[in-house]
């Protein structure tokens, strides 16, 4: 079975601040996905990034950047100089190798003061 | 580009009452999820359709179902409506490769559904 854990259901920064997200995937697949989505208050899912198994190299785009280790089955993202526009619920997922359906863990609430 | 299309954005209705709620995936996309999103909580998977056909079920109450049209959209209906129906719902899409392998999916707005 799959499950994402996002162990962190809300936290609150000052802006300017660096934050980082955890996110810890649970398969037995090979082939599988990550996603990173952000939901701002107006509720629509914003896609962010998406990560095959085979692909641990970390990216960077921005202030973004996601770190893929799956020696620790983990996919943590990273909000660098942290800005009141970033406050949202932001939701990790994964799918298999089908695409068949999103696995999605249960949201971290950030709250970026000014 | 154009995206995933539901409609409407914003649906009430009293208790008991039926909704229908629509998608219009990406064009030549042949695949549709729904997604059941309730305050506060992840969204979860209801349904899939490929080439209009049922093709994997989550947990989708009774009350509900739901079909994929010759044109590839896609209708949720849910009849005997109770409160705990109030969540936003999302449609995404996607097209199968050659391989049957369903390549990303593409998230629409989605649907606001308020029980009375």
């Amino acid at each position: 079975a799959q499950k994402v854990t996002q162990a962190q259901t809300e936290i609150s920064v000052v802006e300017k601040e660096d934050v980082t997200l955890d996110c810890v995937y649970e398969t037995r697949d090979t082939t599988y996905y990550l996603f990173w989505y952000k939901q701002p208050p107006s509720g629509e899912l914003v896609f962010l990034i998406r990560r095959n198994s085979f692909d641990e190299q970390n990216e960077i785009s921005g202030r973004y950047s996601w770190n893929f280790q799956k020696s620790t089955s983990s996919f943590n993202f990273t909000i660098t100089a942290s800005q009141v526009v970033d406050s949202a619920v932001y939701f990790c997922a994964l799918t298999l190798y089908n695409f068949n359906k999103f696995y999605f863990g249960s949201g971290t609430k950030l709250n970026v003061k000014p | 580009a154009a995206g995933v299309i539901q409609s409407p954005r914003h649906l009430i209705k009293e208790k008991r009452e039926t909704a229908t709620l629509k998608c219009y995936p990406i064009p030549r996309h042949d695949t549709v999820y729904w997604y059941q999103q309730g305050p506060g909580q992840d969204p979860q998977f209801l349904i899939s359709f490929y080439e209009k056909m049922q093709s994997d079920k989550g947990s989708i109450p009774d009350r509900f179902s739901a079909q994929q049209f010759s044109d590839y959209h896609s209708e949720l209906n849910m009849s005997s409506l109770e409160l705990g129906d109030s969540a936003l719902y999302f449609c995404a899409s996607s097209l199968k490769s050659y391989r049957g392998q369903d390549n990303e999916q593409f998230f629409g707005p989605g649907t606001r559904l308020t029980v009375l």
